[in-house]
């Protein structure tokens, strides 16, 4: 197992523009959440899925974003008609929950440069 | 809501010297806290937790910390740091009831000198 995985590292991409990430988890992990980090900044919490079930979004996920992950393995996460303040790091992480027990850590992906032009 | 402040944007200290980053919190319940640590333009790497017992808790690269619930803080500490410690250092604080997400601090940059 190689941990989790991002792709693509990077991406510019033209305001106005869609664009779509991929994470792959850990294989056994049945959490997945994405964060959003701009420069200088701590990593905003986005979304999260346990297996295929999104439970969660945040007050800063817009219209414009959705996030998937259709057989509860890999997510993808897509931004629509992208503007500059888009432009951030964005982080995917992996972990196991289990009913009844108790929180365990997340690992995290190299994440996927986004820079709106 | 929880919340994570972390004072110090920026820390210099010279290589062999002792570091210590510190980390403050906001949670209504006992938290679970974490320090995590990210090379420029990489993803964040754990280096310890703190879930419960021993407030003492050991972490990679010979890092520690110190759970004080007195003073709702998280401080991180290495005794002797080296050059590849350079790099920016985030704490954060998770919960189970909300759904095990994390809310990190705003992150310490560490320098280090020769």
């Amino acid at each position: 197992d190689t941990g989790v995985s991002q792709d693509p590292r990077h991406k510019i991409t033209k305001r106005g523009q869609n664009v779509t990430f991929r994470c792959d988890p850990i294989s056994e992990h049945n959490r997945l959440y994405w964060y959003r980090q701009t420069l200088g900044q701590g990593p905003e919490f986005l979304t999260y899925f346990q297996n295929e079930a999104q439970l969660e979004k945040s007050r800063l996920l817009s219209d414009r974003f959705s996030a998937e992950r259709p057989k509860g393995s890999f997510s993808t996460l897509e931004i629509q008609r992208t503007e500059q303040g888009d432009s951030a790091m964005y982080l995917c992480a992996s972990s196991i929950s289990r009913w009844g027990s108790a929180l365990t850590e997340a690992f995290f992906g190299q994440g996927t440069r986004l820079t709106v032009v | 809501a929880q919340s994570v402040t972390q004072p110090d944007i920026h820390i210099t200290v010279s290589e062999g010297a002792s570091l210590e980053l510190r980390c403050n919190y906001s949670y209504g319940a006992t938290p679970y806290l974490f320090w995590y640590v990210q090379s420029p333009g990489q993803g964040l790497q754990l280096l310890l937790k703190y879930f419960s017992g021993d407030t003492l808790v050991q972490g990679i690269k010979g890092f520690e910390a110190e759970f004080k619930r007195s003073q709702s803080s998280f401080n991180l500490r290495k005794p002797s740091v080296h050059w590849s410690d350079a790099a920016e250092y985030f704490c954060a604080v998770g919960a189970k009831a909300a759904g095990n997400k994390l809310t990190f601090g705003g992150g310490t940059r560490v320098l280090v000198k020769p």
